[in-house]
């Protein structure tokens, strides 16, 4: 079984729609984040937290939102999609600042 | 703000040597990290850099100068499974996230 997990692997939705993206993990880690990646530009923090009740903006927040329901629950909302968040998405887990592990990745594909 | 440099593709002839440079500008530093990303797929890590040298693991080595700002990542004998793309991150301090280059796509060819 995955230690970082992310669901749904494949989105596709609408502009104007709400959707939410699910990362659990089983890692017992305490820091999670979420990243999203497009050709040519890399990986791109969304939000990141390091503790349930901590949460922080990235590099690259506008238009998102994230919930940490729990230590191992850390989820990523778009409220309203459009076009231009058509990405890869990352969920990734953390011991402190050791090395990242990275969730399989959900395509969204916003038409 | 930061910045880190690494090529956008190169291509390596199988069994044959290749080096991956990244260069960063962060207003600190706490540490450099190489990842591997088969395409669709999610990175995974390769090594880690804190301090200045050369850190080496079986066919991959790292390596670090922090005073010019530099790493680069080797692979030897080379094989087709190596053809993915290679990320370069740094942490420049304290406990920050890590911020991402654009990624280096390798192929190796026959």
């Amino acid at each position: 079984d995955a230690d970082v997990t992310q669901t749904p692997r494949n989105r596709i939705t609408k502009t104007g729609k709400r959707i939410m993206l699910e990362c659990s993990q089983t890692k017992g880690h305490d820091r999670m984040y979420w990243y999203r990646q497009d050709p040519g530009l890399g990986l791109r923090l969304i939000y990141y937290s390091f503790d349930v009740k901590d949460i922080n903006k990235g590099e690259i927040s506008d238009g998102y939102s994230v919930s940490r329901q729990a230590q191992a629950k850390f989820s990523l909302s778009l409220e309203s999609a459009i076009p231009n968040q058509t990405a890869l998405y990352f969920c990734a887990t953390s011991r402190g600042g050791e090395k990242l592990f990275f969730g399989s990745g959900t395509q969204l594909s916003v038409l | 703000g930061q910045n880190i440099d690494q090529p956008t593709e190169m291509t390596a002839t199988e069994g044959a040597i290749v080096q991956i440079n990244c260069t960063y500008q962060t207003s600190g530093f706490n540490g450099l990290f190489w990842y591997q990303q088969h395409a669709g797929e999610a990175p995974t890590f390769l090594s880690y850099n804190v301090l200045d040298g050369l850190e080496e693991k079986g066919r991959f080595s790292s390596f670090l100068s922090r005073s010019k700002g530099y790493s680069y990542l080797l692979l030897k004998e080379l094989q087709m499974k190596d053809s993915a793309s290679y990320l370069c991150a740094v942490r420049d301090q304290g406990n920050t996230p890590l911020v991402f280059g654009k990624g280096t796509r390798l192929s190796v060819i026959a």
